[in-house]
C-alpha cells in the first residue's frame, strides 16, 4: 500500500482537461510544498514534470499544472494529446525518518 | 547536463545480494546540492523509494528496506552504489538512479534502468 493515493486510472478525450489527486497526510502533503509529479510511458524511466507543488521544469509544457489544498495535491492536464497517455506519480517529502513516500500511480489514457 | 547510467547483474539467486552502481557524467557528485538515490519499480508495479546519499556519505533509507540496504558513494569515480542483501522474489525490478535536489526532495535527472530479477 502506498504511502500517497492516487486514481488508479483517469480518461479523457483529445483537447479535454483532466485532473489526478494524491491525497497525503499532514505529516507529508498538508506539510511540506515539495510535491513533485512524474510522467512515465510504457518501458521508460519517469520524467520530472512538476516541482514544489505547481512549478514545471524548463522544457515541460505549460499544459501541466499543478496544485495543493489541505493534504491533497492534484495534477492537471489540460488540451490532452494522445502522448499524454501515460502513467503518473507524484511524491512528497515527509520528514521524519520516511522522508519520500510515491504514490500508487495513476494510468491515464487519452480516449 | 547530468546523465545517470546504472550497471550490474541482471539476476541474482534468491539469498544473495544485489549489487548496482549508478555512474554519473556531465557533473560531479559532490555538488552540494543534490542527494543521489535508488528508486526501483517491479513489474507492473508502482515507484518504491530505496534511499539516499549526500556526498560525504550520509545516508537516508525507507524504513520498510533500511535493514536489508546499503548505499554508498565513491566521489573519485563519481559514483554511487546500491546493495540489497538476502533477496527474494519480491526483489525483482527495474532499478533506477536518480538526482534528488537537497533543498526542494525532486528527482531531476533519472537513469534509463536495469532490470534485477531474483531466480534461481
Amino acid at each position: 500500500q502506498s504511502a500517497l493515493t492516487q486514481p488508479a486510472s483517469v480518461s479523457g478525450s483529445p483537447g479535454q482537461s483532466i485532473t489526478i489527486s494524491c491525497t497525503g497526510t499532514s505529516s507529508d502533503v498538508g506539510t511540506y510544498n515539495v510535491v513533485s509529479w512524474y510522467q512515465q510511458h510504457p518501458g521508460k524511466a519517469p520524467k520530472f514534470i512538476i516541482y514544489e507543488v505547481d512549478k514545471r521544469p524548463s522544457g515541460v509544457s505549460n499544459r501541466f499544472s499543478g496544485s495543493k489544498s489541505g493534504n491533497t495535491a492534484s495534477l492537471t492536464i489540460s488540451g490532452l494529446q494522445a502522448d499524454d497517455e501515460a502513467d503518473y506519480y507524484c511524491c512528497s517529502y515527509a520528514g521524519g525518518s520516511t522522508y519520500v513516500v510515491f504514490g500508487g500511480g495513476t494510468k491515464l489514457t487519452v480516449l | 547536463q547530468a546523465q545517470l547510467q546504472e550497471s550490474g547483474p541482471g539476476l541474482v539467486k534468491p539469498s544473495q545480494t544485489l549489487s548496482l552502481t549508478c555512474t554519473v557524467s556531465g557533473g560531479s557528485i559532490s555538488s552540494g546540492d543534490y542527494f543521489w538515490s535508488w528508486i526501483r519499480q517491479p513489474p507492473g508495479k508502482g515507484l518504491e523509494w530505496i534511499g539516499y546519499i549526500y556526498y560525504s556519505g550520509t545516508t537516508y533509507y525507507n524504513p520498510s528496506l533500511k535493514t536489508r540496504v546499503t548505499v554508498s558513494v565513491d566521489t573519485s569515480k563519481n559514483q554511487f552504489s546500491l546493495k540489497v542483501y538476502t533477496v527474494t522474489a519480491a526483489d525483482t525490478a527495474v532499478y533506477y538512479c536518480t538526482r534528488v535536489s537537497q533543498y526542494y526532495y525532486y528527482m531531476d535527472v533519472w537513469g534509463k534502468g536495469t532490470t534485477v530479477t531474483v531466480s534461481s
